[in-house]
């Protein structure tokens, strides 16, 4: 059973803080992604992995990085959380199909409440 | 820009309606389709996913989706819901290869008993 874990559930920080949110996967998935998730907006991508050390931009990278210095773990850092970073954070990981293409399940974590005051 | 549009924000049924969810995409080549669903207090996980031949999918719990290329549409459909399919519903999209997915903004779907 494909198992995502996430550090924390709720997480309260006060502007400023540097915030790590930490993501672990079980499955030994090449993928790993994290997403914020705001009512009426769905999930954006923030940024994924597609291998150990290895880091592309999603579609809202701006105030965050990644860290993925092993296979299994793969970290979101709010640098200097800001009130706007209040949000739910999920992290997901997946296969990964070189030579086929094919684009597999992704499987999420239960999510970590992120408030900055 | 690739875009996934889902129509439907808060849909409420009775138990025993019929149900469609409709995700429209804005993506051109041959794209993988999917459909996932957050329950109350639960991870978010795969309903049912599009890569290639039959464009009617069947899925878990009775759910189905059918993948029309001329209307870039993969609307979710259930003959009979019930009061434990309320939950968040998203369509997600990406092209094949590629493997960012693109998410639809959510359909809240709440079935009274």
């Amino acid at each position: 059973d494909v198992k995502v874990t996430q550090s924390s559930r709720y997480l309260v920080k006060r502007t400023g803080e540097k915030v790590f949110l930490e993501c672990v996967q079980d499955m030994d998935h090449e993928n790993m992604f994290w997403y914020r998730q705001d009512p009426g907006l769905g999930l954006r991508l923030i940024y994924f992995s597609y291998d150990v050390k290895m880091k592309e931009k999603g579609d809202i990278p701006e105030g965050y990085s990644v860290s993925r210095e092993k296979k299994e773990r793969f970290s979101l850092i709010l640098e200097s959380a800001s009130t706007n970073q209040t949000s739910m954070y999920l992290c997901a990981s997946s296969l990964l199909a070189l030579r086929t293409g094919m684009v597999y399940e992704q499987f999420f974590g239960p999510g970590t409440r992120l408030t900055v005051l | 820009a690739q875009s996934v549009s889902q129509h439907n924000h808060h849909v409420i049924l009775s138990e025993a309606a019929s149900l469609e969810l409709g995700c429209n995409y804005s993506y051109g080549g041959t794209v993988n389709l999917f459909w996932y669903v957050q329950y109350p207090g639960q991870h978010l996980q795969l309903l049912l996913k599009y890569f290639s031949g039959d464009p009617l999918v069947k899925g878990i719990k009775g759910f189905e989706a059918e993948f029309i290329k001329s209307k870039f549409s993969f609307n979710l459909r259930k003959p009979s819901v019930q009061w434990s399919d309320t939950a968040e519903y998203f369509c997600a999209v990406t092209n094949t290869g590629f493997q960012k997915l693109v998410f639809g903004t959510g359909t809240r779907l709440l079935v009274s008993p």
